[in-house]
């Protein structure tokens, strides 16, 4: 089945600094890519998310690319605010089958 | 989207007791599911809960472990029996509004500590 990675686990960054993480996939036949972010009190909420027919979006603060070719897709936070302190989760999808999540990050932005 | 909402939101639970999670969504919903995140783990997927016939479940979850209902297109409850320490974990509802979308929604799901 599908294996993902992600890394880091863990990452701080200053407030306004960009932060990056990035998921690995194994199964080439998979072509949806969430990403949630995980707050106390809050649960899992998706972020944004792409299809395997897009290299890149962008909604505001928030980009994700994907790079099929190496099986690879990243989260992109630009002028991090101390409220996008969370876990965030990517996951891997066939659309229609489940869903494999990585690891997490648990993002801490300092003021 | 979907609103999910979970009941309870957290327990403390005594050693070989059960508790019976429970899952209501504002919407009626192609699918529902229930994972599993263990401390410091990712989420794990228990079973796909199937309106009106029996979940399927995951390798390594058992139906008389995490019996699964699934009366109607927005209810579902998830029941852990017989709960050691080892169960301590975030259950978690999610639902897929349409098959061919792909997004999965989640409640806040239910924070559960076993003693």
């Amino acid at each position: 089945g599908e294996n993902v990675e992600q890394h880091p686990s863990t990452l701080s960054v200053q407030e306004g600094d960009s932060a990056v993480i990035k998921c690995t996939y194994s199964d080439s036949a998979s072509n949806y890519f969430p990403w949630y972010k995980q707050e106390l009190g809050k649960g899992s909420q998706l972020i944004i998310d792409i299809r395997s027919n897009v290299g890149e979006k962008k909604d505001q603060r928030i980009a994700v690319t994907l790079n099929k070719t190496a099986k690879h897709f990243s989260l992109h936070i630009t002028e991090t605010q101390p409220e996008d302190s969370a876990v965030y989760f990517c996951a891997a999808s066939i659309t229609g089958n489940q869903f494999y999540f990585g690891t997490g990050t648990s993002l801490t932005v300092i003021p | 989207s979907a609103v999910i909402s979970q009941k309870p939101s957290r327990d403390i639970c005594q050693r070989g007791t059960s508790l019976t999670i429970q899952c209501q969504v504002d919407s009626q919903v192609t699918m529902m599911f229930w994972y599993r995140q263990q401390p410091g783990q990712s989420l794990t997927l228990i079973a796909t809960a199937n309106q009106g016939s029996e979940a399927t479940y995951e390798s390594g979850f058992v139906i008389d472990k995490f019996p699964i209902s699934r009366p109607n297109l927005t209810f579902s409850t998830l029941t852990v029996s017989n709960m050691s320490p080892e169960d301590s974990s975030i259950y978690l509802c999610s639902v897929r509004i349409w098959l061919n979308t792909g997004e999965l929604f989640f409640g806040e799901g239910s924070r559960l500590t076993v003693l």
